[in-house]
């Protein structure tokens, strides 16, 4: 069965921190990996990975993925509160279209 | 606003009614998803469609619920003689084409009593 675990579940940071979150995939013929921030409502996506070791960046968060470990990480420096959310990461499937989502990681940013 | 709308935001209902959500996807986009997600959880897969056809079910799927795409636009997703289980929010998300990045509307969130 596929599996998607994200870790740490939840964390608090203080603005100006670094946070870094961590995505584990199970995924028989992975597609892509996706990063998603849903803060009240709808998740909004942030990030689609599909070959290894390129990082992608948007802003103060960057992604990378790692295809031979199977796994991803989100850094956002500079947090600010506008950062806290819950960050979710799914897969997609060659020849498949749904999305296959781990827990999320609720994160906090304190002034 | 051009995003998928969704449509009631909250619904109350009480157990054993019916009821039907509305999702409105990005105008150009073919492929529509419905999604479950519970306090604390990810979100869970549904159904799926590419236009008009209902192409892939989730065996969370149960018989009570059903979900349409009639014209390839619009979508509903209809449960039937309600459950307290059934109480999450119903997410539907769109996308261009296979393997293309899915856009989420906000939601309808269920609470059944």
């Amino acid at each position: 069965e596929d599996k998607v675990v994200q870790s740490p579940l939840s964390l608090v940071v203080h603005e100006g921190d670094t946070v870094t979150l961590n995505c584990s995939y199970e995924v028989t013929n992975f597609r892509s990996l996706l990063w998603y921030k849903q803060e009240k409502k709808a998740p909004t996506f942030l990030f689609m990975l599909t070959s290894s070791g390129i990082e992608k960046k948007s802003g103060r968060l960057s992604s990378i993925l790692d295809k031979k470990e199977l796994f991803s990480i989100l850094n956002i420096t500079a947090t600010q509160t506008g950062d806290s959310a819950i960050y979710l990461c799914a897969v997609v499937k060659a020849a498949g279209n749904k999305l296959t989502f781990g827990g999320g990681t609720r994160v906090l940013v304190k002034p | 606003d051009t995003g998928v709308s969704q449509d009631p935001r909250h619904k109350i209902t009480k157990r054993g009614q019916n009821v039907t959500f509305r999702c409105d996807p990005i105008s150009e986009h073919n492929r529509l998803y419905w999604y479950r997600q519970t306090l604390g959880q990810g979100p869970e897969f549904l159904t799926y469609f590419q236009n008009e056809a209902q192409l892939e079910k989730s065996r969370l799927l149960s018989d009570r619920f059903s979900a349409e795409r009639p014209k390839g636009s619009f979508s509903t997703l209809e449960i039937q003689r309600t459950e307290q289980g059934d109480s999450a929010m119903y997410l539907c998300a769109s996308s261009l084409g296979e393997g293309s990045i899915q856009y989420f509307g906000a939601g309808t969130r269920l609470s059944v009593l």
